[in-house]
């Protein structure tokens, strides 16, 4: 149970153009979603918190008009980055803690985005 | 800012081996702190987690250690096997309610030798 489902798992967009991420909660009721990025050889770094029906949260240095965060229900959260960049391309990935689990946060398979 | 560091970057070890993977964190107000090992092109895979009112926590060939004084952490894996290659990260959250948001150490790559 607590699975979270990213899609796509790859992507490859030429420069300048938008990408969406998704994901789901598949079994649980998700009213908040993180939403993190892997450089390779490197750790996760979180980007942004997504709370159901309310905007985004943004860490520091995370551009929020490149980085759209939408979190209309409550089982799907999207990530769309925005006229992308070489210097985009990443893992990115998102992750959830499902009510009353006691085995920590609940993370998506990843989505490896290349833009050319 | 504050954050979680490791001190070895790549722990290689025998098959068979046990494995100790050490973590530091600096978020005195931190408590619950989580241990999760990635390969390669997947997402993070719970291993096992502790709150700060513990200080050890046994799972099936982990065990995770607190230090609070010292404010350490440590992952310890019995019998190391081939499977057990991968990233280890320790992560830490405030209050481990579902919006804490999980901070991640570097990540400690972890090679067993056959």
């Amino acid at each position: 149970g607590a699975v979270v489902s990213q899609h796509p798992s790859r992507v490859i967009c030429k420069s300048g153009t938008s990408v969406k991420i998704e994901c789901r909660s598949l079994d649980f009721q998700a009213t908040t979603m993180f939403w993190y990025r892997q450089f390779p050889k490197q750790s996760l770094m979180l980007m942004a918190t997504s709370n159901e029906g309310s905007k985004a949260t943004y860490e520091q240095g995370v551009e929020k008009d490149k980085f759209l965060i939408n979190h209309a229900s409550l089982t799907l959260s999207t990530l769309t980055v925005t006229s992308a960049h070489p210097e985009d391309s990443s893992f990115y990935i998102c992750s959830s803690l499902p009510p009353g689990r006691d085995r920590g946060y609940t993370f998506g398979s990843g989505t490896r985005l290349t833009v050319v | 800012g504050e954050s979680v560091g490791l001190h070895l970057p790549t722990l290689s070890v025998q098959e068979g081996d046990n494995s100790i993977i050490n973590c530091a964190y600096s978020n005195s107000a931190s408590d619950y702190f989580i241990w999760y090992k990635q390969e390669s092109g997947k997402g993070p895979q719970f291993i096992i987690d502790i709150r700060s009112n513990m200080d050890k926590r046994q799972g099936q060939r982990v065990t995770v250690l607190l230090n609070k004084t010292v404010k350490h952490l440590s992952l310890q894996i019995a019998a190391t096997q081939p499977g057990d290659s991968a990233v280890y990260f320790c992560a830490e959250a405030l209050g481990g309610g579902a919006t804490n948001k999980l901070i991640f150490g570097t990540g400690t790559l972890l090679a067993v030798q056959p």
